[in-house]
């Protein structure tokens, strides 16, 4: 079983409209966790970054919130634009992992 | 272009054939990370260095994948006698030593395999 669980797999919304994604994890102990934009075929980039300690963190219409007393995060996108469209990946560190623990994402498409 | 560099883009090959991927990360990165990804799923770890030395490599998918870093720089992944499961976007990562917190890895774009 994934220890990082996203929903909605997928999500379509209207241009100008907010959203809401979420995260789930198991990942303990927990280190920090970050959210990507992935643009189809491109590599992974991050938005935003939070430790254990921190329960918010924005980044222009971008801000993702950490709860780590239920392990949750979520990420809200304000006012859409056609460019957010991208997969947006939770992944989670943990200080015993040499690695990150990716989530599998959730695909957003904005229509005009 | 400072980030990370991968290449080729993209690969087209012949089941049972050997493909090599090359990985240029961020100048001043001593950690670099490879990772792969098929479709409508997130990027699996398979293997890190630490400069040349390669720390982790009980995630690569079976003996046919090895990756070096022979001067600490540049690293290469190598898949041999590729099979259809292996058509997958591999994907490079750079990053400053762990020690931090934070921990940023910058990817590079990837390069989508092909196997027919």
């Amino acid at each position: 079983k994934n220890q990082v669980e996203q929903s909605p797999q997928s999500l379509i919304i209207l241009e100008g409209k907010n959203c809401t994604l979420q995260c789930n994890y198991t990942v303990s102990p927990f280190s920090n966790l970050r959210w990507y934009k992935q643009d189809t075929g491109r590599g992974p980039v991050s938005l935003t970054i939070m430790t254990f300690s921190e329960n918010t963190k924005s980044n222009g219409r971008y801000t993702a919130t950490l709860d780590a007393d239920t392990k949750q995060s979520s990420l809200h996108i304000t006012a859409s634009q056609l460019s957010d469209s991208a997969s947006y990946i939770c992944v989670v560190t943990s200080p015993i992992f040499n690695d990150m623990r990716f989530g599998a994402g959730t695909r957003l498409t904005v229509k005009p | 272009d400072t980030g990370v560099s991968q290449d080729p883009r993209h690969k087209i090959t012949k089941r049972g054939q050997n493909v090599t991927f090359r990985c240029d990360p961020i100048s001043e990165h001593n950690r670099l990370y490879w990772y792969r990804q098929t479709l409508g799923q997130g990027p699996e770890f398979l293997t890190y260095f630490q400069n040349e030395a390669q720390l982790e490599k009980s995630r690569l998918l079976s003996d046919r994948f090895s990756a070096e870093r022979p001067k600490g720089s540049f690293s290469t992944l190598e898949i041999q006698r590729t099979e259809q499961g292996d058509s997958a976007m591999y994907l490079c990562a750079s990053s400053l030593d762990a020690s931090g917190t934070y921990n940023e890895q910058f990817f590079g774009p990837g390069t989508r395999l092909t196997v027919l």
